[in-house]
C-alpha cells in the first residue's frame, strides 16, 4: 500500500524553463510533507517543506503547493538549472506520530535537465 | 560542522554471515532514524531512537533486524543471517528534535550499501 506516490519515474526539462514534479498520498493523517533531493551514491539531502495549514511554500527558486482537498502536492523549481539534475523524493510525516516523525517516502522522480 | 555518517559506506556479505551497520549523527540530534532503501525505491522507515529509547521498530523487516544506541550517540543496525533480499542502501538521518518540539527535517547519511551473495 503505496501512501505516498510520486507516479512520474522521470522527467527532462529544459535550463530555465519551469520543472514540475508531482506527489499524491492516501493517507488524511499527513499533516507534514517535504521534498528531498539526491544525488548518486549521497543521502537525501532536505529541500523545501510545507505544513497542511498553508497551501504554498517558497524558497528562493524552489516552491512547493498543497492541495489538501486533492491529497497533491507539486514542487516548482523556476528557472532550472544543470545541478538541479538528480532524483526527487516526496516525504510525507503525521501529527499521529508526534514525537516519532517519521517519514514516508514516495519512489521518486528522475529530472534531468537539458543544457 | 560535520554531518550525519555512516560505515562501511559499502559492504559485502555472503549469505548467512551478520553485519553490523554503524551511523555517527549530528552532535546533539536526539532523533535517529534509520531506513532501508531498495532499487528504484523510495527510503522504508526501519526504526526510532529518541536519544537510547528505541521507540519505534515498526518498520524492521524480521527478527534478524537489531538497532541499538546505548548512549544516545553512534547507533548501529545489525543484521543476522543475511538474505539476498537484504540487499539494499541502509541510510540513518537524524534531527533535532525532543520531547515536545517536533522538527521534520531529518539530516541524511551517505547510506551503506549493502550486496548480499
Amino acid at each position: 500500500d503505496q501512501q505516498v506516490k510520486q507516479n512520474s519515474p522521470s522527467l527532462s526539462v529544459q535550463e530555465g524553463r519551469i520543472s514540475i514534479l508531482n506527489c499524491d498520498y492516501t493517507n488524511s493523517m499527513f499533516d507534514y510533507f517535504l521534498w528531498y533531493k539526491k544525488y548518486p551514491a549521497e543521502g537525501p539531502t532536505f529541500l523545501i517543506s510545507i505544513s497542511s495549514i498553508k497551501d504554498k511554500n517558497e524558497d528562493g527558486r524552489f516552491t512547493v503547493f498543497l492541495n489538501k482537498s486533492a491529497k497533491h502536492l507539486s514542487l516548482h523549481i523556476v528557472p532550472s538549472q544543470p545541478g538541479d539534475s538528480a532524483v526527487y523524493f516526496c516525504a510525507a510525516s503525521g501529527a499521529s506520530n508526534f514525537g516519532n516523525e517519521k517519514l514516508t517516502f514516495g519512489t521518486g522522480t528522475r529530472l534531468t535537465i537539458i543544457p | 560542522g560535520a554531518g550525519v555518517s555512516q560505515s562501511p559506506r559499502y559492504k559485502v556479505a555472503k549469505r548467512g554471515q551478520d553485519v553490523a551497520l554503524r551511523c555517527d549523527p549530528i552532535s546533539g540530534h536526539v532523533s535517529l532514524f534509520w531506513y532501508q532503501q531498495a532499487l528504484g525505491q523510495g527510503p522504508e522507515f526501519l526504526t526510532y531512537f529518541q536519544n537510547e529509547a528505541q521507540l519505534d521498530k515498526s518498520g524492521l523487516p524480521s527478527d534478524r533486524f537489531f538497532a541499538e544506541r546505548p548512549e544516545g550517540s553512534v547507533s548501529t543496525l545489525k543484521i543476522q543471517r543475511t538474505q539476498q533480499e537484504d540487499s539494499a542502501v541502509y541510510l540513518c538521518a537524524s534531527t533535532i528534535s525532543s520531547t515536545g518540539l517536533s522538527s521534520y527535517e531529518q539530516y541524511f547519511g551517505p547510506g551503506t550499501r549493502l550486496t548480499v551473495t
